[in-house]
């Protein structure tokens, strides 16, 4: 089956400052790739996705990147603020349907 | 509803013991997925309900897990004899088809001492 690999595990920045979450896929067949926050005590909620047509997406402060031939895909973050500590899980999933495989999770700390 | 609502919220139980957690998808919701999120890790599919039936129940452990939906709408999440090694957060998401975005509740505690 799929396996999704994410780094770091922990990611600690100023305010202000950039943060990158990387993942990798294991399944080539993998073509949906959603990105979900979770903070505590809740379940996890989507902020961004791609499909695996797409190279690049960007929403305001953030951007998802993925390279196919590679089977990785990225989290960027610009003008991290307070409020985006939380820890971040990448998935994927086969058909673009919602059986995913999660990464481990990175906790991101923005300090102010 | 406005969202995804589980109960309890938190169940603490003893080994050996039966453990039925709720969930309560968004309104018109036909699909519906029970997810496991372990200390630390991140959430592991367990199965999926698209109207009433299982479509596919690929992620249950063993057959102490059982999930229903009679109605297509709440469904519940039935272990027996449970094992500490059951211990987690038990989270479950509903869309409104198997490729729409995915809402996750909250999720229902299970510690199994």
């Amino acid at each position: 089956g799929e396996n999704v690999e994410q780094h770091p595990s922990t990611l600690s920045v100023q305010e202000g400052d950039s943060a990158v979450i990387k993942c990798t896929y294991s399944d080539s067949a993998s073509n949906y790739f959603p990105w979900y926050k979770q903070e505590l005590g809740k379940g996890p909620q989507l902020i961004i996705d791609i499909r695996s047509n797409v190279g690049e997406k960007k929403d305001q402060r953030i951007a998802v990147t993925l390279n196919k031939t590679a089977k990785h895909f990225s989290l960027h973050i610009t003008e991290t603020q307070p409020e985006d500590s939380a820890v971040y899980f990448c998935a994927a999933s086969i058909g673009g349907f919602n059986k995913f495989y999660f990464g481990s999770g990175t906790k991101l700390n923005v300090k102010p | 509803g406005a969202g995804v609502s589980q109960t309890p919220s938190n169940k603490v139980t003893e080994k050996g013991k039966y453990v039925e957690l709720r969930c309560d998808p968004i309104s018109g919701h036909t699909a519906l997925y029970w997810y496991r999120q372990s200390l630390g890790q991140g959430p592991e599919f367990l199965i999926y309900f698209q109207g009433t039936g299982a479509a596919d129940d690929s992620g249950l452990p063993n057959d102490r897990f059982f999930a229903v939906r009679p109605e297509g709408s709440v469904s519940t999440l039935k272990i027996q004899r449970t094992e500490r090694g059951d211990s987690a957060v038990y989270l479950c998401a509903s869309s409104s088809d198997r490729r729409d975005v995915l809402t996750f509740g909250a999720g229902s505690r299970l510690t199994v001492l």
